[in-house]
């Protein structure tokens, strides 16, 4: 199946500093990218839509200055949390799939752990 | 927002027992989607059903479909303790053109050796 790594895995990091997560899709191209967030214990719960070359689309509550999204290219997605803080300690998840999403599949990355001090 | 809700929460089960989780969701949609995710891990695709389809098998697993009731189920037939993990629903919009998943609050399962 598609291959899809984010970096880092794990970050610590001082409050109100900045932390860049990249999401690649390794051996295909993802036109749109998913972020996700989950706390210990909970479900996933959506970020935002990521399209290749446009805004992302975020879901109600997100706010996209402290969570910035960029889609520069088909194979890369990166999330920003800027000015941390440790509310917004949490796993954050990304996905991305091949197109047609009626019914295609998204390949999910591995997860990255954030913990703000 | 959450679509869905799973129940049981939380199972433990023998080895070799099987084991069923049940997915409900509010709005209509265009297929529905189980994952699996270890502690701690990404998420693991297991199976996709469309909203045309009623039952669909892959191994040990099996999902049914109920649309009328707005409901899935995931039965994982002779267990093992490799299945340990947490087992969500996740569902596409019926009228999305995005793809965007919804996911269920999930159930822990737990295989005892």
């Amino acid at each position: 199946g598609a291959v899809v790594s984010q970096h880092p895995s794990r970050v610590i990091c001082k409050s109100g500093t900045s932390v860049k997560i990249e999401c690649r899709s390794l051996d295909f191209q993802a036109t749109t990218m998913f972020w996700y967030r989950q706390f210990p214990k909970q479900s996933l719960m959506l970020m935002a839509t990521s399209n290749e070359g446009s805004k992302a689309t975020y879901e109600q509550g997100v706010e996209k200055d402290k969570f910035l999204i960029n889609h520069a290219s088909l194979t890369l997605s990166t999330l920003t949390v800027t000015s941390a803080h440790p509310e917004d300690s949490s796993f954050y998840i990304c996905s991305g799939g091949q197109g047609g999403f009626s019914t295609d599949t998204q390949y999910f990355g591995p997860g990255t752990r954030l913990t703000v001090l | 927002s959450q679509q869905g809700e799973e129940d049981p929460q939380a199972l433990s089960i023998q080895e070799g027992e099987n084991a069923t989780m049940n997915c409900s969701y509010k709005t209509s949609i265009n297929n529905l989607q189980w994952y699996r995710q270890n502690s701690g891990r990404g998420l693991v695709h297991l199976i996709l059903i469309r909203s045309n389809e009623r039952e669909k098998h892959s191994g040990r697993l099996r999902v049914t479909l109920d649309t009328s009731k707005k409901s899935s189920s995931l039965l994982i037939t002779a267990s093992r303790a490799a299945d340990t993990a947490s087992y969500f629903c996740a569902t596409v919009h019926g009228s999305s053109n995005t793809g965007k998943l919804i996911f269920g609050q999930g159930t822990t399962l737990q295989v005892k050796p």
